[in-house]
């Protein structure tokens, strides 16, 4: 099984709102990564969970923070948005962590929406 | 720097026949890579990967990918393209001792009838 679920799959949310958006993977997978995707183009890394660690794009600003209660689940809280963040989210987990043949599988999304 | 290019951000092909879609990699080190494929609305999906094994990787759905280090490259390819092969396709570089994909900027395939 490599399945990584991720919900809501759609949320519209305005720019003074606080949301938030889940992961889970229950492969025993010990790293786990969220990506912002624009339309049209490849998937930016935003932040990894590696073995408990949080690693941070530094370009990724302060309004989007993850959060990591345990080795299944990712979340990642959202405040005070801009328009420009809207994009789909991507979720996702690999076994192997920080070692170099980590395959990482990936969830179907939330479409975000910032109004 | 580790970097991937895609030649050709779309590509179209008749149903029935060959899909080539073009990879070159850029890496000081021996590389692990990828390929992903993206249908509207949804996820990536891993189609296959190369781990420094055997250099030709057979994926899902038919696809396989040639390692070729004299060329740097790693493209992908099918011998029959199906209507349901239309998606965006994603090559993607990870490099020894850091577990951060590089990816490269896709290449739509789109499939003619």
């Amino acid at each position: 099984d490599t399945e990584v679920t991720q919900t809501p799959k759609h949320l519209v949310m305005g720019m003074t709102n606080k949301k938030s958006l889940k992961c889970e993977q229950h492969m025993g997978h010990r790293a786990m990564y969220w990506y912002k995707q624009k339309a049209k183009k490849p998937p930016e890394l935003m932040f990894v969970y590696s073995y408990e660690k949080l690693s941070i794009n530094e370009s990724v600003p302060s309004r989007f923070s993850p959060e990591c209660p345990n080795s299944s689940l990712l979340n990642l809280h959202l405040h005070a948005l801009q328009p420009e963040d809207s994009a789909l989210y991507l979720c996702a987990s690999s076994q192997e962590g920080n070692t170099p043949t980590g395959t990482q599988y990936f969830g179907p999304g939330t479409r975000l929406l910032v109004l | 720097a580790q970097s991937v290019t895609q030649l050709g951000s779309h590509v179209s092909v008749s149903e029935g026949a060959l899909v080539l879609l073009r990879c070159n990699y850029s890496s000081s080190v021996p590389p692990y890579l990828f390929w992903y494929v993206q249908y509207p609305n949804q996820g990536l999906q891993l189609l296959l990967k190369y781990t420094s094994a055997a250099t030709l990787v057979k994926g899902i759905n038919g696809f396989e990918a040639e390692f070729k280090k004299s060329e740097t490259s790693f493209h992908l390819t099918k011998p029959s393209a199906h209507m349901s092969d239309a998606a965006e396709y994603f090559c993607a570089v990870m490099v020894n001792r850091d577990d951060k994909i590089i990816f490269g900027k896709g290449t739509r395939l789109h499939i003619l009838p």
